[in-house]
């Protein structure tokens, strides 16, 4: 059973609107979170992160919520790019560890011109 | 450049036939790690070194094995691969609490 889920495989948004990529955990010993972006034929690379004391981190135009009641997080884009098209995976890991995480299915995001 | 470089980025082998895909980083990582991405599951880790002769199991570490007898390198074996090991393979690095660099993978096909 999946503990990190992802349930859009797919998004597809308007250049210059918002992006909102969903994520949903089942695990609640988790207590750092992550997203990671990945290109075609590239690694995944890190984008941002949030620890579980925190419901909200920021960085330029990303924008991470936590919602541990929900046990739910959310990446929002904010305006949207064409070169932000990419994988999205969302992760997780207990302890506040940055390295043990566990994966999420990844959502494909599409920015349209 | 900081990098975590894998070999080779394509492989297509046939069932039984060792292999051994090589990674390493050169920016002196004391963690290292090896995924496995398939559709619809994500990427799960096969197997994590903590430090040099340090290697413990991640979720789905049957049918490999790895080693770590260098600080930079970490290389994932695969003793008899099957079909089911067919996957895009993943090498990741970091230090102490920080977030993963990733390689850039390697397409496993096993027929």
């Amino acid at each position: 059973d999946q503990q990190v889920k992802q349930n859009s495989p797919s998004l597809s948004v308007q250049e210059g609107r918002i992006s909102i990529l969903n994520c949903d955990y089942t695990n609640s010993m988790f207590d750092y979170f992550l997203w990671y972006k990945k290109y075609p034929a590239e690694g995944p690379t890190f984008l941002i992160s949030i620890s579980s004391i925190k419901d909200k981190n920021e960085d330029g135009r990303f924008t991470v919520f936590l919602n541990k009641s929900a046990k739910h997080l959310s990446l929002h884009i904010v305006p949207s790019q064409p070169g932000d098209s990419a994988v999205y995976f969302c992760a997780a890991s207990e302890g506040g560890s940055a390295r043990q995480l566990t994966f999420g299915s990844g959502t494909q995001l599409t920015v349209l011109p | 450049e900081a990098q975590v470089t894998q070999n080779p980025r394509y492989l297509i082998t046939v069932t039984g036939k060792k292999l051994t895909v090589t990674c390493s980083q050169n920016m002196n990582h004391e963690y290292m790690s090896w995924y496995r991405q398939d559709p619809g599951l994500g990427l799960r880790q096969i197997y994590y070194s903590m430090n040099v002769e340090v290697t413990d199991k991640g979720d789905v570490p049957e049918g490999y094995k790895v080693s770590r007898k260098e600080k930079r390198n970490f290389p994932l074996i695969l003793e008899s691969p099957s079909p089911n090991q067919t996957s895009l393979y993943f090498c990741a690095s970091s230090l102490v609490n920080s977030p993963l660099h990733f390689g850039n993978g390697t397409r496993l096909t096993v027929t």
